[in-house]
């Protein structure tokens, strides 16, 4: 059964910090790997999309890898400003769904970014 | 491109009534995911459409049903409402490449 694990749960930095988010999964056999960005009571906002060939994205100020084979992603958030501040969800597409889009999440990183 | 939209955004229903959720995907996404979220659980998927068929389904009781139009717009539906199913409603549309894009949910309360 594939489980998503996020950590830290919770996170606070002053502004300009360069921070690092990590995601492990249990089960390798994924097609991809997806990190969101959640602000209090709304939807999910896509931030990156890795699939399982590749290595790393980057779009501005973030920049995912992805390590198949030893179940983790990390998300690098560069000169960390106010508006940062939400919750970052990893997502993954596993195999056994049949390639089919149902994703299993982590329960979340809430991100604060003080001035 | 317009995004993925979801009515009604906030809902209030008493145990045992029913209730119908919409969702319009991102237009050509033929793919539609519904998740629930709340706060114990997190994010759990409820099931998928696609071509008006139901392809994928989570763990969830059978008071939980859904369907798929021939324009992708999708309804799910929760019957005989308990507590438990207050949450946010989550709808998602996917691209060909599989990227997941989510609207800005329903708030179900059920009191």
């Amino acid at each position: 059964k594939q489980e998503v694990t996020q950590i830290p749960a919770a996170l606070s930095v002053p502004e300009g910090e360069n921070l690092v988010l990590n995601c492990s999964f249990t089960d390798s056999a994924i097609y991809n790997l997806q990190w969101f960005r959640q602000d209090p009571g709304k939807g999910l906002t896509s931030l990156l999309l890795i699939q399982s060939s590749q290595r790393e994205q980057t779009s501005g100020r973030l920049n995912a890898s992805l390590d198949k084979s030893s179940g983790r992603s990390t998300l690098y958030i560069a000169a960390s400003q106010p508006g940062d501040s939400a919750t970052y969800l990893c997502a993954v597409r596993p195999m056994f769904s049949g390639g089919y889009n149902k994703l299993i999440f982590g329960a979340g990183t809430r991100l604060a970014v003080h001035p | 491109k317009a995004g993925v939209t979801q009515t009604p955004r906030y809902l209030i229903k008493t145990r045992g009534q029913q209730v119908t959720l919409s969702c319009s995907p991102i237009s050509g996404h033929r793919s539609v995911s519904w998740y629930q979220q709340t706060p114990g659980q997190g994010l759990q998927f409820l099931f998928e459409y696609f071509s008006e068929t139901q392809r994928n389904k989570g763990n969830f009781p059978g008071r939980f049903s859904g369907r798929q139009f021939s324009n992708s717009r999708s309804e799910m539906n929760v019957s005989t409402l308990e507590l438990g199913d207050s949450a946010l409603y989550l709808c998602a549309s996917s691209s060909q490449t599989n990227e997941q894009y989510f609207g800005p949910g329903t708030r179900l309360t059920v009191t």
